[in-house]
């Protein structure tokens, strides 16, 4: 088993939907939430960040942790096309040394 | 914010050669860096964690003496894929951690597409 899962997709929305992007894991000891987005050909760039659980917004970002559950989203309101990339979440723990684990990435498509 | 600057972006080499990539953090001081390889449509796979000063340390499975890493500054860490074979094409990525940013402060490189043909 993975230390943590994320569907790949690929996930194909039209404008304006809402979109929902999810992981699970199974390290009890991760504390650190990330969710980056990856642009093709490109490295990933850091857009949302959590600690332990509980939600974050940031304009239409919103990520929640539910520690309990070991599941993690990022939701995505009014989705545009320029949306359309490879979100990744990842995840670290402080006894680790701050190593960050990533999942597959899920590749999410907006359609005009 | 902190940037990160990879070097070559793309790199097309021969079999049998080797090629050097280079990792550079413009705005901070960076005395952990970390160099990720990623196979199309599949997830960053760390390959080793390049202390400056001191030994890279390798992950599982990796190949040390394949994929040189040098940390010889505050500021650059060096891959380099000796005696490249097709299967080494990959994309790799590098990542330095500005502490001043605390556990957030993880940066990307843009990454280098590695073709060996």
């Amino acid at each position: 088993q993975k230390e943590v899962e994320q569907d790949p997709g690929p996930l194909s929305v039209p404008e304006g939907a809402i979109v929902s992007l999810n992981c699970t894991y199974s390290n009890s000891a991760f504390q650190y939430f990330m969710w980056y987005r990856q642009y093709s050909r490109k490295g990933p760039e850091l857009l949302m960040y959590t600690y332990s659980s509980g939600n974050k917004e940031d304009g239409r970002f919103t990520a929640q942790v539910d520690k309990s559950s070991k599941y993690i989203s990022l939701f995505i309101r009014d989705s545009q096309p320029s949306d359309s990339a490879t979100y990744l979440c990842a995840m670290s723990a402080e006894t680790g040394g701050f190593k960050t684990i990533f999942g597959a990435g899920t590749r999410l498509f907006v359609k005009a | 914010g902190a940037v990160v600057s990879q070097h070559p972006s793309r790199v097309i080499c021969k079999s049998g050669t080797s090629v050097k990539i280079e990792c550079r953090s413009l705005d901070f001081q960076a005395t952990t860096m970390f160099w990720y390889r990623q196979f199309p449509k599949q997830s960053l796979m760390l390959m080793a964690t390049s202390n400056e000063g001191s030994k890279a340390t390798y992950e599982q499975g990796v190949e040390k003496d394949k994929f040189l890493i040098n940390h010889a500054s505050l500021t650059l860490s060096t891959l380099t894929v000796t005696s490249a074979h097709p299967e080494d094409s990959s994309f790799y990525i590098c990542s330095a951690r500005d502490l001043r940013q605390g556990a957030w402060g993880y940066t990307f490189g843009s990454g280098t597409r590695l073709t060996v043909v």
